[in-house]
């Protein structure tokens, strides 16, 4: 079993949509949450960065995260063929010593489409 | 706005010759990242540099990777021979110190083709 399991999709919907991907970890050590966007044959790009348990909001993008059910969340509202692409989640460690050992650890990617 | 600069963006070659990958980080980002992602995947760390050492090559398959970060700036990956396998989009990340709190910020990757 993958450390970071994430719904590779495809995810098609309307423009205007309200998009919920998801992810679920096994981890409990992972203290940074992120996502990124990929756009084809493109490096990701980060899209939202959270620490620990909580909301962040950024514009149409929201971010959750619940580590007691180790389960993280975007919601993208109000969805644009733009933000096709692919989603991934991403995850670091805190060592004990409260210094990040720095490797991203990532989902499979969702693919997003977006259609007018 | 600085970026991660990557070259090759493409490279085809067939099995069991060498490639070579380019990597320039971000100006000042003492730590860089080689990931590896095979389509249909996230990206999977390889090696991690702190300057230029070597921090974490856990995941680097070393009897036929090899990276260097000789003066601590840019960076090479380096695969000799190369494996049908090894077909994948090789990204390079950077950021400042390595720090939790720190964003890395990837290249646009060089798509390698093993034929």
């Amino acid at each position: 079993q993958k450390e970071v399991e994430q719904d590779p999709g495809p995810l098609s919907v309307p423009e205007g949509a309200i998009v919920s991907l998801n992810c679920t970890y096994s981890n409990s050590a992972f203290q940074y949450f992120m996502w990124y966007r990929q756009y084809s044959r493109k490096g990701p790009e980060l899209l939202m960065y959270t620490y620990s348990s909580g909301n962040k909001e950024d514009g149409r993008f929201t971010a959750q995260v619940d580590k007691s059910s180790k389960y993280i969340s975007l919601f993208i509202r109000d969805s644009q063929p733009s933000d096709s692409a692919t989603y991934l989640c991403a995850m670091k460690l805190v060592w004990a010593g409260g210094t990040s050992y720095g490797k991203l650890t990532f989902g499979q990617g969702t693919i997003l489409t977006v259609h007018p | 706005e600085a970026e991660v600069a990557q070259s090759p963006r493409y490279k085809i070659t067939e099995k069991s010759q060498a490639v070579a990958f380019w990597c320039d980080p971000i100006s000042g980002h003492a730590t860089l990242y080689w990931y590896r992602q095979i389509l249909g995947q996230g990206p999977e760390l390889l090696v991690q540099f702190q300057d230029e050492s070597v921090v974490d090559d856990s995941q680097l398959p070393k009897d036929r990777f090899s990276a260097e970060r000789l003066k601590g700036v840019d960076s090479t990956l380096k695969i000799q021979p190369a494996e049908l396998g090894d077909s994948a989009m090789y990204l390079c990340a950077s950021s400042p110190l390595g720090q939790g709190q720190e964003t890395q910020y990837f290249g646009p990757g060089t798509r390698l083709l093993v034929l």
